[in-house]
């Protein structure tokens, strides 16, 4: 499996201002995925960041609100704009080898609360 | 459309003792994916296992076993002589599967494991 790094690991952020998560992987992998997990709920898939072009977003999420970036095969950003307290939650990305890959492998996490 | 879920919301058990999660899962798909995902109190998502829907074998491995049953769409998860260091909340989850793309995958609600010493 890949070995998946996430910055920050966790922030405190006030009510209207963005933050950039990132997500670094040790190796190419195809696929990168972000997630939301609100506080004692399940996962729930923000969007499928596509390397070289716009990112595919899930029903409820929107790219002014979570724009990504995936400048490469090893990297991606997600940002959470104009952030409120219901976006407290931890943000995670997980990556897939290659596109037959069905198995997610998931980073550490960043622990958002926002106040 | 796709579903799963597990019934448990919190499981306590004294360690030692064994412990089944359920999973129940809905899709129309023949072919998809069913995983099993640990997430201790650190907040890491940790994979266990995967299951394609052709292989229904159970699998052990060390103190965990899985028992995949399409005929009931379950997909339950049993930790044998349970530690501390177990408890976590598990994920269950589904993807299906196109020959050629990594699916979207379908977690559901989570079981929160206590084991008390």
């Amino acid at each position: 499996s890949a070995v998946i790094s996430q910055k920050p690991s966790r922030d405190i952020c006030q009510r209207g201002t963005s933050l950039t998560i990132q997500c670094q992987v040790d190796s190419q992998v195809t696929m990168m995925f972000w997630y939301r997990q609100q506080p004692g709920q399940s996962l729930t898939l923000i969007a499928t960041a596509n390397q070289g072009s716009e990112a595919t977003y899930e029903s409820g999420f929107v790219i002014d609100k979570f724009p990504i970036s995936r400048p490469n095969l090893t990297f991606s950003t997600l940002t959470v704009s104009n952030m409120s307290p219901e976006d407290s939650s931890i943000y995670l990305c997980s990556v897939a080898r290659d596109s037959s890959e069905e198995t997610q492998y998931f980073g550490p996490g960043t622990r958002l609360l926002v106040l | 459309a796709q579903k799963v879920t597990q019934a448990q919301t919190e499981i306590s058990v004294v360690e030692k003792e064994d412990v089944t999660l359920d999973c129940v899962y809905e899709t129309r798909d023949t072919t998809y994916y069913l995983f099993w995902y640990k997430q201790p109190p650190s907040g890491e998502l940790v994979f266990l296992i995967r299951r394609n829907s052709f292989d229904e074998q159970n699998e052990i491995s060390g103190r965990y076993s899985w028992n995949f049953q399409k005929s009931t769409s379950s997909f339950n998860f049993t930790i044998t002589a349970s530690q501390v260091v177990d408890s976590a909340v598990y994920f269950c989850a589904l993807s299906e599967s196109w020959y050629s793309s990594a699916s979207k995958i379908i977690f559901g609600s989570g079981t929160r494991l206590s084991i008390r010493p």
